[in-house]
C-alpha cells in the first residue's frame, strides 16, 4: 500500500529563518514528487515539484529529493508570516495505463512567528 | 495556467437527499479527473478516477453507487452524492492533469445535516 508520512507538526519557526519540512513515501515505483500549501478551508496550490535526485531551487523554495533514502523534503528560505499553512507532499506513481492519482501525506502546519 | 472550476464552493443538503459537485477545465482538456475527499486535520484521500467517456475506478472503500461520477466530455467530470449522511460532510476536491503537474478545483465543502 502506498503511503506517504508527514510529521503533522506543529513547526513553529521564527520569521526570517529557514523552514525545513520532511516526507517519507513508502512505494519505490513512485516516480514524482509535489509539495502543495493549503490553507484552512482551501484547495492545495502547487508549490513545487521534482523527480530527480537531489535539489530543485525555485525563488525561496528548495525541494530535496533522496530516492535511495525514500525522502523527500522542502526548504522555505527567509520565511514569511503568509508562510504559515499546512504543507502537504504527495507521491505520483505511474501505473502504465495512465497517471495516477497522487498519494497525499497528512501535512506539516507549519507556523511563522513575527 | 491550467484552472479548473468547481461548484459550488459549499452546499448544505438534507439527510436522504443527493448533491452534484462539477468540476470543469477551463482553458485545457481534462482526459481524467481525480476525486479527493478531506475531512478536518485528515489529508486529501483519493475517491475515485474519472475518465471521460469511461466508467470510473474508485479505490477500495469507496461506494461507487454511493458516489456517482460521469465525465461525459473533456471538460466536464461531475460527481454526485446520493443519499447523503452527515458521515458524509466533507471537503470534495476535484484534480486534473495539466501536462505539468496536477491543477486542483477550489473544493466544496458539503455539510449534511
Amino acid at each position: 500500500q502506498k503511503e506517504v508520512e508527514q510529521n503533522s507538526g506543529p513547526l513553529s519557526v521564527p520569521e526570517g529563518a529557514i523552514a525545513s519540512l520532511n516526507c517519507t513515501y513508502s512505494d519505490r515505483g513512485s516516480q514524482s514528487f509535489f509539495w502543495y500549501r493549503q490553507y484552512s478551508g482551501k484547495s492545495p496550490e502547487l508549490i513545487m515539484f521534482i523527480y530527480s535526485n537531489g535539489d530543485k531551487e525555485d525563488g525561496r523554495f528548495t525541494a530535496q529529493l533522496n530516492k535511495a533514502s525514500q525522502y523527500v523534503s522542502l526548504l522555505i528560505r527567509d520565511s514569511q508570516p503568509s508562510d504559515s499553512a499546512t504543507y502537504l507532499c504527495a507521491a505520483l506513481m505511474y501505473s502504465g495505463g495512465g497517471a495516477d492519482g497522487l498519494t497525499f501525506g497528512k501535512g506539516t502546519h507549519l507556523i511563522i512567528q513575527p | 495556467g491550467a484552472v479548473v472550476s468547481q461548484h459550488p464552493s459549499w452546499v448544505i443538503c438534507k439527510s436522504g437527499t443527493s448533491v452534484k459537485i462539477e468540476c470543469r477545465s477551463l482553458d485545457f482538456q481534462a482526459t481524467t479527473m481525480f476525486w479527493y475527499r478531506q475531512f478536518p486535520k485528515q489529508s486529501l484521500m483519493l475517491m475515485a478516477t474519472s475518465n471521460e467517456g469511461s466508467k470510473a475506478t474508485y479505490e477500495q472503500g469507496v461506494e461507487k453507487d454511493k458516489f456517482l461520477i460521469n465525465h461525459a466530455s473533456l471538460t466536464l467530470s461531475t460527481l454526485t452524492v446520493t443519499s447523503a449522511h452527515p458521515e458524509d460532510s466533507s471537503f470534495y476536491i476535484c484534480s486534473a492533469p495539466d501536462g505539468v503537474g496536477y491543477t486542483f478545483g477550489s473544493g466544496t465543502r458539503l455539510t449534511v445535516v
